[in-house]
């Protein structure tokens, strides 16, 4: 069936680097622009990253600018987010989606913990 | 990139319908037809209710529908169940490409 897994999450002290991966499986994955969305606890969510089918577009909240980039591998079905310079704000849970509609997230991933303490 | 503005909380008794308040600017909600809304239960990932304004997923009860005017885009659901109750949020595209969320409402079930 359609799905998205993330992994990659765990503790990381302030500084470090992590990347965070994507697994699809049941569709067509070089045909979707993929976004990463991120959850704080007890929060709401907070939009990441966009990256389009092609990886030609790129677009990120201006809170990980910089910091963060998106990429992804077609021929494994794989979406990145590496992550560097984390700070404390950047503890939540990532989400990855599908996008179907200009702006809709038809498909998400069950999300994984990135902690960033020391 | 502010957050959309929505309401923290909203309550309804089984059966009654409520609607939910997404009012962003004339950059994202006022500028296109690109309003989608997820509704998240706790500790579950979030689900599309609704796409493009006013369109809803296959498996989507026609209970959920959305409503745009100007900057700010609505959720009505009709005929609450219990199982309605949940955190509803709303996102936008951008006109400078990038999706903003709002900050969610907590939608009780009397």
């Amino acid at each position: 069936q359609v799905q998205l897994v993330e992994s990659g999450g765990g503790v990381v002290q302030p500084g470090r680097s992590l990347r965070l991966s994507c697994a699809a499986s049941g569709f067509i994955f070089s045909n979707y622009a993929m976004h990463w969305v991120r959850q704080a606890p007890g929060k709401g969510l907070e939009w990441v990253a966009l990256i389009s089918y092609d990886e030609v577009n790129k677009y990120y909240a201006d809170s990980v600018k910089g910091r963060f980039t998106i990429s992804r591998d077609n021929s494994n079905n794989t979406l990145f987010l590496q992550m560097s310079s984390l700070r404390r704000e950047d503890t939540a849970v990532y989400y990855c989606a599908r996008q179907n509609s200009l702006n809709g997230f038809d498909i998400w991933g069950q999300g994984t913990l990135v902690t960033v303490s020391s | 990139q502010s957050a959309l503005t929505q309401p923290a909380s909203v309550s309804g008794s089984p059966g009654q319908s409520i609607t939910i308040s997404c009012t962003g600017t004339s950059s994202d909600v006022g500028f296109y037809y690109y309003v989608s809304w997820y509704q998240q239960h706790p500790g579950k990932a979030p689900k599309l209710l609704i796409y493009d304004v006013i369109n809803r997923p296959s498996g989507i009860s026609d209970r959920f529908s959305g409503s745009k005017s100007g900057n700010t885009a609505s959720l009505t659901i009709s005929g609450l169940q219990a199982e309605d109750e949940a955190d509803y949020y709303c996102s936008s595209y951008t006109t400078t490409s990038t999706r903003v969320f709002g900050g969610g409402t907590k939608l009780t079930v009397l």
